[in-house]
């Protein structure tokens, strides 16, 4: 596997399911990001872990919870969710925080649906 | 004001054409530049990456960055309809990792 992964790449859940999305990087990337895009609106930045710790919490609801056990894995705890969560979620990493080299590579995203 | 603006399109354009896309923003302090391309059901992909002002040219892509009037343009040359697809840009400042992004503009390039 190359880049950043995502499972699963699509998700139906009802309100009160719980789920996970499951990040990986190969890149050797120190920080990790989780996004939300929905329908014509811009990309919207959930949460930010830096060598695991997480440094950004953009006022997300607590029915996300996010985890990041390790710099390559990265995590979304999903419960009892709203149909307005409804998106495609995406993760991205890059090479660290602060200054220096800011690309950031995406995975292909998890498209979830909620019922 | 949206602190980053761009034309959602959509744009259609003959193949062979040259493209323009634009952003703007209104926070001076951006300092990173990116521009990606999504295609439909797919994550952005990282085109181009520039820091501060100024010209880059990769290939058929060349961004361009004016910080005096906060605009960033990405310019394809000889389109194809593989370019079919929608273009985010995306800005952060010197420091931190709050990475702003506009909406998109949805290209589609016809044969």
């Amino acid at each position: 596997e190359t880049g950043v992964t995502q499972t699963p790449r699509h998700l139906v859940m009802g309100m009160t399911n719980k789920k996970s999305l499951k990040c990986e990087q190969h890149l050797g990337h120190n920080a990790m990001y989780w996004y939300k895009q929905s329908a014509k609106k811009p990309l919207e930045l959930m949460f930010v872990y830096n060598f695991k710790e997480q440094t950004e919490n953009n006022s997300v609801p607590s029915r996300f919870s996010p985890e990041c056990p390790n710099s390559s894995h990265l995590f979304l705890h999903l419960h009892t969710l709203q149909p307005e969560d409804s998106a495609l979620y995406l993760c991205a990493s890059s090479l660290g925080p602060a200054g220096g080299d800011s690309r950031q590579y995406f995975g292909p995203g998890t498209r979830l649906t909620v019922t | 004001q949206k602190e980053v603006e761009q034309d959602p399109g959509p744009l259609s354009v003959p193949e062979g054409a040259i493209v323009s896309l634009n952003c703007t923003y209104s926070n001076s302090a951006f300092q990173y530049f990116m521009w990606y391309r999504q295609y439909s059901r797919k994550g952005p992909e990282l085109l181009m990456y520039t820091y501060s002002s100024g010209n880059k040219e990769d290939g058929r892509f060349t961004a361009q960055v004016d910080k005096s009037s906060k605009y960033i343009s990405l310019f394809i040359r000889d389109s194809q309809p593989s370019d079919s697809a929608t273009y985010l840009c995306a800005m952060k400042e010197n420091y931190g990792q709050n990475f702003v992004f506009g909406p998109g503009t949805r290209l589609s390039v016809l044969p």
